[in-house]
């Protein structure tokens, strides 16, 4: 079947913009995580949903950030008011469930700040 | 907190020969998983192998095996046979409590 999908692919905004990044996971993956790779770094966990329960906010690095889920399908994540430092690719992975562990993996947005 | 450190930033092998990628983490748990991730430059991240740490046998995926030292809390990636195809960013991960940690990569290089 189909992979994770994310969308925009990249995506250019102007400091202090809001901007919205769309996640598809596959179908039947109850868990949807969210992460951040800066230049050359590693993956930083933002947010993890599993099926209905309350979502894993303890990665978010500040209230502009928020991330929705419907169910368990699409996914976006919201950065307000963006900033330079919020420039960097976001990564989204969704799993069976959560104690299933093997994450697939979209191919990322990049976002850049000017 | 759990931690996973990668320590080779920068990694080099010949094509076909045979190269070890080094990660050691820190949990005070006894169940998880470990895995390796390979993120080529279309940032697509691909999982490698994985090794749940109740197995003492270590995993092995076709060229990709693994050294799983659960006392030692190290868990090593060899890559033998390199291709060229093999060059990327290497991650090592650790997932416990509902928590996947990532440490900050190795980059392989492979030379023709």
């Amino acid at each position: 079947g189909a992979g994770v999908s994310q969308s925009p692919s990249n995506k250019v905004t102007e400091k202090g913009k809001d901007v919205e990044l769309r996640c598809d996971p596959i179908s039947g993956h109850t868990a949807l995580y969210w992460y951040r790779q800066r230049l050359g770094q590693g993956l930083e966990f933002l947010i993890y949903f599993q099926g209905n329960s309350a979502p894993d906010k303890s990665g978010l690095p500040s209230d502009r950030f928020s991330a929705e889920r419907t169910g368990e399908s699409v996914s976006t994540l919201t950065i307000q008011r963006t900033q330079q430092e919020d420039s960097a690719v976001y990564l989204c992975a969704s799993s069976l469930e959560v104690r299933s562990y093997e994450q697939y993996f979209g191919p990322g947005t990049r976002l850049t700040v000017t | 907190a759990q931690t996973v450190t990668q320590s080779q930033p920068e990694m080099s092998v010949q094509e076909a020969e045979t190269v070890t990628l080094s990660c050691t983490y820190d949990t005070s748990e006894s169940d998880y998983y470990l895995f390796w991730y390979k993120q080529p430059p279309s940032r697509q991240m691909i999982l490698v192998i994985r090794q749940e740490a109740y197995k003492q046998q270590n995993a092995t995926e076709n060229r990709f095996s693994v050294n799983f030292q659960k006392a030692a809390k190290s868990f090593s990636l060899k890559i033998s046979d390199s291709q060229l195809g093999d060059a990327a960013m290497y991650f090592c991960a650790y997932a416990g409590g509902f928590k996947t940690i990532f440490g900050a990569g190795t980059r392989l290089f492979v030379k023709a």
